[in-house]
């Protein structure tokens, strides 16, 4: 079993909140990356980090941020959040690029 | 156009019948990933592919370079194995690109 964790898993908001969603991995990856997927479509890269203090962003442009200030946690914050950004939002991490990707169960936000 | 095609969409079988999903790509890749998703959202990694064919239990993965192309075979398929299988390719710097993915009903 993966040892990746996001929380929360459900998050109901109000437009111009902020919020972050946290991702924490026990097995010390420095691979780490934030997928978003809409209801019933195909999974996109909006981040990734190679390691601390490294993050980039994906093919799927995003307003969130994303930090990496220790490897076993790389949060992903919207500082307004609208109701477009309504999504689930997965977390995944990997020993390298020969490896499989271990991912998070997923939070599923709402914006209302 | 997304550059990882998968075929079909949708796909319903009878429990036992044998099933094939096919994923074509038009990318230089490093691995192809199969996974599943369960209707909870979870992600699952099934099989990593660089070259040839794996198997695990009831899955079968084959790959073919020079083709562009792979497929993941269930034999005897069984009403658990009703999901989404979703390909994904790897640039080899971990960076996956999905297909959309195939929904998989299995009826007993």
């Amino acid at each position: 079993e993966a040892d990746i964790y996001q929380t929360p898993r459900y998050l109901v908001i109000g437009t111009g909140k902020k919020i972050t969603l946290e991702c924490s991995q026990t097995m010390g990856h420095d691979k780490m990356y934030w997928y978003q997927q809409d209801p019933g479509m195909e999974l996109h890269l909006i981040h990734y980090s190679y390691g601390v203090n490294s993050t980039e962003k994906g093919d799927l442009s995003s307003e969130s941020t994303v930090s990496r200030i220790r490897t076993e946690h790389f949060p992903l914050t919207l500082e307004s959040a609208r109701p477009s950004h309504t999504s689930q939002y997965l977390c995944a991490s990997t020993e390298g690029p020969y490896n499989e990707q271990f991912f998070g169960p997923g939070t599923r936000l709402t914006v209302l | 156009k997304n550059e990882v095609e998968q075929s079909p969409q949708n796909l319903t079988a009878q429990e036992g019948e044998f099933i094939t999903i096919n994923c074509s790509y038009s990318v230089g890749i490093s691995a192809l990933h199969w996974l599943q998703q369960h209707p909870g959202g979870g992600i699952v990694s099934l099989f990593m592919l660089s070259s040839g064919k794996k198997k695990h239990g009831r899955l079968i993965a084959t790959i073919n370079i020079q083709e562009k192309h792979s497929s993941l075979h269930i034999t005897a398929s069984h009403p658990r194995d009703s999901a989404v299988y979703i390909c994904a390719v790897d640039d080899s710097w971990g960076k996956l690109q999905f297909g959309a993915g195939t929904q998989v009903v299995v009826t007993p």
